[in-house]
């Protein structure tokens, strides 16, 4: 049981090149999210889905798009890549019963750096 | 956004010390969570409280979420260093979306 995976692990892009953070769970849950952690910030929520076929934007979208066609994919894509998108990412997933995204589980994180 | 004013920001103590960490809100929250952050990894839950005045003791962790709902107090007994890392906690809303803390940047000196 690999809980939630996220490759890469770091990343270096040239502003306005695009990519896409991969996260996978193997345990079944329903919610998935991504967040940014800036220093000072705390986590803050780029995009979510409450499952497969559904997503929903957080607190700081733009830039950034996503997909949910199975359970246990949630990849995130950069569209063009900008410096202030330099950040680590974390993808997390949770049951999504009875409350949404309680007692989330997080992967390792993506140490992304645009130049 | 919604922001969860954690404090202090960091803390430096001695081994064996207790610690403690708070989180406000402006807002009520039905659920709080408080979340440890090794470096180079991701945050690992520690403690969920889902009851106005509940206290819940993980190991030496031990959690209350404020009777207000507005706040939720973390304490550490004893630490030893391997409790290095950020402490997170988090707040939730009926179905809404999980709000995080700035964080507390702990530090043990043995």
């Amino acid at each position: 049981n690999a809980g939630v995976t996220q490759t890469p692990k770091f990343q270096v892009l040239k502003t306005g090149q695009s990519m896409t953070l991969q996260c996978a769970q193997d345990m079944n849950h329903e919610y998935m999210s991504w967040y940014r952690q800036d220093p000072g910030m705390g986590l803050r929520l780029i995009h979510y889905s409450v499952g497969a076929g559904i997503t929903d934007q957080g607190e700081v979208p733009n830039g950034y798009n996503v997909s949910r066609s199975t359970t246990e994919d949630f990849p995130l894509r950069l569209l063009s890549a900008a410096p202030s998108q330099t950040s680590v990412y974390f993808c997390a997933s949770s049951y999504g019963r009875p409350i949404m995204n309680t007692e989330a589980f997080f992967g390792q994180g993506t140490r992304l750096t645009v130049v | 956004g919604q922001q969860l004013n954690q404090s202090p920001q960091s803390m430096f103590i001695q081994e064996g010390e207790d610690v403690s960490m708070n989180c406000t809100s402006s807002s009520i929250f039905n659920t709080w969570l408080w979340y440890k952050q090794e470096p180079g990894e991701g945050p690992v839950l520690l403690i969920a409280l889902y009851k106005a005045g509940e206290l819940t003791s993980n190991g030496r962790l031990t959690a209350q979420f404020g009777i207000t709902r507005k706040d939720s107090f973390l304490n550490i007994s004893a630490s030893i260093p391997s409790d290095v890392g950020i402490y997170f906690c988090a707040g939730q809303r009926g179905y809404q979306k999980v709000t995080f803390g700035t964080g507390t940047k702990l530090q043990v000196i043995p």
